[in-house]
């Protein structure tokens, strides 16, 4: 699976938009592009993923960059609950395990 | 959606005991289940893979004897670390695949064993 990169850490305000960065210039055609989150002591919960077009759903927006190289989780409003490391990862549809990288640790400031 | 109870959610444990950790997937049926590891401030890490019927395939430096995995039905795959040390102290994780789902896994809400 292609390698992915993300920020250490970022902080946000509650209530504001948060727009989190994964660059992935290796990816492949076959890649899909997924995002978890782990909250503290909890295990990994799944966002969102997509492949080339832009994704919503009930969580976050996934915008993916023409030339798929990168790829933006926005959190339209976040929450102190949003408070938690986003892995961003790639993985083709006939792959078995995610390979998780370092993550970004968000902080939500109130 | 797809829900993996994963129990004990925590457990303290005498060196030298062994320790099971079970994983179940709840609304589906999984073919293949992962377990991870994951100490303090670290990312997870990737300890075997488990299909149901068959024998784990297990990351290499991961010791097949003594983190023993069974997964003999469809819903549930279980954990044994065996002669558990405090270096094994750490936060599992179990995750499962639903036999037609090829796009996200579910994980469970994780286990924390600390040897003492």
């Amino acid at each position: 699976d292609a390698k992915t990169t993300q920020p250490n850490s970022m902080e946000s305000n509650e209530e504001e938009p948060v727009h989190l960065p994964c660059n992935h210039s290796t990816i492949s055609g076959t890649d899909y592009i997924h995002w978890y989150r782990q909250l503290p002591s909890q295990g990994p919960e799944y966002v969102i993923h997509g492949l080339t077009s832009n994704v919503n759903n009930r969580m976050a927006s996934l915008a993916i960059a023409e030339d798929r190289k990168s790829s933006t989780l926005i959190l339209h409003r976040a929450t102190l609950r949003d408070a938690a490391v986003y892995y961003c990862i790639l993985r083709d549809n006939y792959g078995q395990n995610f390979v998780f990288g370092p993550g970004t640790r968000l902080s939500v400031l109130p | 959606g797809a829900v993996v109870s994963q129990h004990p959610s925590r457990v303290i444990c005498k060196s030298g005991t062994s320790v099971k950790i079970e994983c179940r997937s709840l609304d589906f049926q999984a073919t293949t289940m992962f377990w991870y590891r994951q100490f303090p401030k670290q990312s997870l890490m990737l300890m075997a893979t488990s299909n149901e019927g068959s024998k784990a395939t297990y990351e290499q430096g991961v010791e097949k004897d003594k983190f023993l995995i069974n997964h003999a039905s469809l819903t549930l795959s279980t954990l044994t670390v065996t002669s558990a040390h405090p270096e094994d102290s750490s936060f599992y994780i179990c995750s499962a695949r639903e036999w037609q789902d090829n796009y996200g896994y579910t994980f469970g809400s994780g286990t924390r064993l600390t040897v003492v």
